[in-house]
């Protein structure tokens, strides 16, 4: 079945480092999404990207869609305090499935 | 607030027992999904309903059953719970695809049922 395969596990960083997290699915995918859970919370919609080779971008946060639609990451520049918490990437195929998700700390 | 409301909030229960985690989506999503977090296992999918018809399923044990009613209201029912059971609950809502029958869209999220098997 699906499998959608996310790294690092975990992220430490200094406040002002950039972040990112990988996400690979084992399908080519129809879209994918990006999610984060706070400590304590439920995980919340960022992003979906849909065409292959995307990229989005919010702010400080840079996701892009692999050309094959089979991998994504998420790049998080000059992080802060506020980026605490665990991204989950999501691919689209009938399921949404979820990878393990990447936690980052940040170091103020 | 994303509209989706799952209770109770916190259950706890002992091993054998059955329990029902009941999920209320967003007005107007016809999509619900239940998800299975337990520490270092990420969002695990169980079950997923589209209109009062189960479109996908997951890693749902044959304890676990679901449901969506008419009114759109989703059940996951537990039963002979395990201690490896407990876990957080969520449940998730989406709108009516947008591109078609692959296109999951944007899903929210309720605040979860924390079910503790003791």
């Amino acid at each position: 079945g699906q499998q959608v395969m996310q790294i690092p596990q975990y992220q430490h960083v200094q406040e002002g480092e950039d972040f990112t997290t990988y996400c690979n699915s084992s399908t080519t995918l129809s879209n994918i999404q990006w999610y984060k859970q706070r400590p304590g919370g439920h995980p919340v919609f960022l992003i979906q990207l849909v065409k292959s080779g995307e990229v989005k971008k919010q702010k400080r946060l840079t996701f892009q869609f692999g050309e094959a639609k089979k991998n994504s990451s998420l790049h998080i520049t000059a992080t802060q305090t506020t980026d605490v918490g665990t991204y989950f990437c999501a691919g689209s195929n009938y399921k949404l499935t979820f990878g393990k998700g990447t936690l980052l700390t940040v170091n103020p | 607030d994303s509209g989706v409301t799952q209770t109770p909030k916190h259950l706890i229960t002992a091993t054998g027992q059955r329990v029902t985690l009941r999920c209320s989506p967003r007005s107007g999503d016809l999509s619900v999904y239940w998800y299975q977090q337990s520490l270092d296992q990420g969002l695990q999918f169980l079950i997923q309903y589209y209109n009062g018809e189960e479109r996908a399923k997951g890693n749902i044990l044959e304890r676990f059953s679901a449901q969506q009613f008419p009114d759109l209201h989703s059940e996951l029912n537990l039963s002979s719970l395990e201690l490896g059971d407990s876990a957080l609950y969520f449940c998730a809502s989406s709108a009516p695809f947008g591109q078609g029958p692959l296109m999951n869209t944007e899903a929210f999220f309720g605040q979860g049922t924390r079910l503790t098997v003791v």
